[in-house]
């Protein structure tokens, strides 16, 4: 995945710590977005956005803050870390239009807060 | 409210033999995408495939194809040719209202030689 670069690949917090995960793409995608994917589960929407300057809440914004200041960079905040926030994060950048369609994930970022 | 539902938590299939990953949704936004993702053990997330809503056509990529049924409400996966490699979680994926996206809970497929 050259196009979406995700840091860091581990991280371990202690409860109460912030950190931010930093999402980054080359490839001028208006489309990020932010997941979270616990044991077992599929994918869950954190925050997207869908250009510079915009952003919304996905299924679970709770404890997570999103900025996207340019078309590249969508860092994500955790503001006050939880052991309910242990999971695997995944940044991704997508172009949206019929068969031309791409979508593109970082490598994931594996969290664990004790 | 918008869901998505993958019906079968696991499936085999003999290698070179084509299989088709069930999924259905629910949505009352009359524009939304449908998406398949491929999880390997490895954990990283493969787009595959994407069909939109007001798409006439059927999407294709190349051993990957998407059998849209607007009307039931299904966006099935066919691989063909299935290969050893092939054996993943597949998740289907639903963006509405811009791009809020819902996945499915996956199938895990295994590819028997």
């Amino acid at each position: 995945n050259a196009g979406v670069t995700q840091t860091p690949k581990f991280q371990v917090l202690k409860t109460g710590q912030s950190m931010t995960l930093q999402c980054a793409q080359d490839m001028n995608h208006e489309y990020m977005s932010w997941y979270r994917q616990d044991p077992g589960m599929g994918l869950r929407l954190i925050h997207y956005s869908v250009g510079a300057g915009i952003t919304d809440q996905g299924e679970v914004p709770n404890g997570y803050n999103v900025s996207r200041s340019t078309t590249e960079d969508f860092p994500l905040r955790l503001l006050s870390a939880a052991p309910s926030q242990t999971s695997v994060y995944f940044c991704a950048s997508s172009y949206i239009k019929s068969q031309d369609t791409e979508a593109f994930f970082g490598q994931g970022t594996r969290l664990t807060v004790v | 409210a918008q869901k998505i539902t993958q019906t079968q938590p696991g499936m085999f299939v003999q290698e070179k033999e084509a299989v088709t990953l069930d999924c259905t949704y629910d949505t009352s936004d009359p524009s939304y995408g449908l998406f398949w993702y491929k999880q390997p053990s490895s954990g990283e997330m493969i787009f595959l495939i994407y069909q939109g809503s007001y798409d006439q056509q059927n999407a294709t990529e190349g051993r990957y194809s998407l059998n849209f049924q607007k009307a039931r409400k299904s966006a099935n996966l066919v691989i063909s040719a299935s290969q050893l490699g092939d054996s993943a979680m597949y998740f289907c994926a639903m963006a509405t209202g811009g791009f809020k996206t819902i996945f499915g809970a996956g199938t895990r497929l295994f590819v028997k030689a």
